[in-house]
């Protein structure tokens, strides 16, 4: 079958350095999307891999390790508006986009 | 660009009712668009790909003649959840992306938190 994991929960400083990692094992891949969502609002895109590598976009990084099937989005100088759930999405071999149940990132002062 | 609208926003609807929810495009056209339900403290769950003229393809365990879903344009997808009861109620999320067949980021619209009494 197919599966993502990642952490229910985290929880990190304001200010501070997070990383939220997601595992998957899928049939084919196509790339992998980061998205946030804050509560009761619609998820917004933030990121996509699909080669081996760094992408940094600002605070935040994703990488990518397809033979590992890992990846991880990395948050520099947490603010509190970071807090939100992060939601980690694999494009399987028919496109299709397989969900990670999310990770609720509580951000502290 | 990109824009996804969804409405309403929000609805309270009486067990047994239906609802209608609309998700647009607005600056795109799309010939597929994915309807998405998300109960609290728990991840999107796909219910439905909606084609543009053909019918809706349908996720093991959704029910497609309680969740009616019509795309009559390359714009305008509708869900429309029939005689509801307490248990649909939930957040639904409409997204859409302007390329199909490839990898693109998928658009989502505002959602929908339907609660019913």
């Amino acid at each position: 079958g197919q599966n993502i994991d990642q952490p229910t929960e985290m929880t990190a400083t304001e200010g501070a350095i997070v990383q939220i990692n997601c595992t998957y094992q899928t049939s084919g891949f196509n790339g992998l999307f980061w998205y946030q969502q804050h509560a009761g609002e619609a998820p917004t895109f933030l990121s996509y891999n699909v080669l081996d590598g760094l992408e940094e976009k600002g605070r935040f990084s994703s990488f990518l390790s397809r033979s590992k099937g890992y990846s991880y989005l990395l948050l520099k100088e947490l603010q509190m508006k970071d807090s939100a759930s992060y939601l980690c999405a694999v494009s399987d071999s028919n496109y299709q986009l397989i969900w990670g149940a999310g990770t609720k990132l509580i951000i502290k002062p | 660009g990109a824009v996804v609208s969804q409405h309403p926003s929000w609805v309270i609807c009486k067990s047994g009712t239906s609802v209608k929810i609309e998700c647009r495009s607005l600056d795109f056209q799309a010939t597929t668009m994915f309807w998405y339900r998300q109960f609290p403290k728990q991840s999107l769950m796909l219910m439905a790909t909606s084609n543009e003229g053909s019918k809706a393809t349908y996720e093991q365990g959704v029910e497609k003649d309680k969740f009616l879903i019509n795309h009559a344009s390359l714009t305008l997808s509708t869900l429309t959840v029939t005689s509801a009861h307490p248990e649909d109620s939930s957040f639904y999320i409409c997204s859409a992306s302007p390329v199909t067949g490839d990898v693109s980021p998928l658009h989502f619209g505002n959602g929908t938190r339907l609660t019913v009494t």
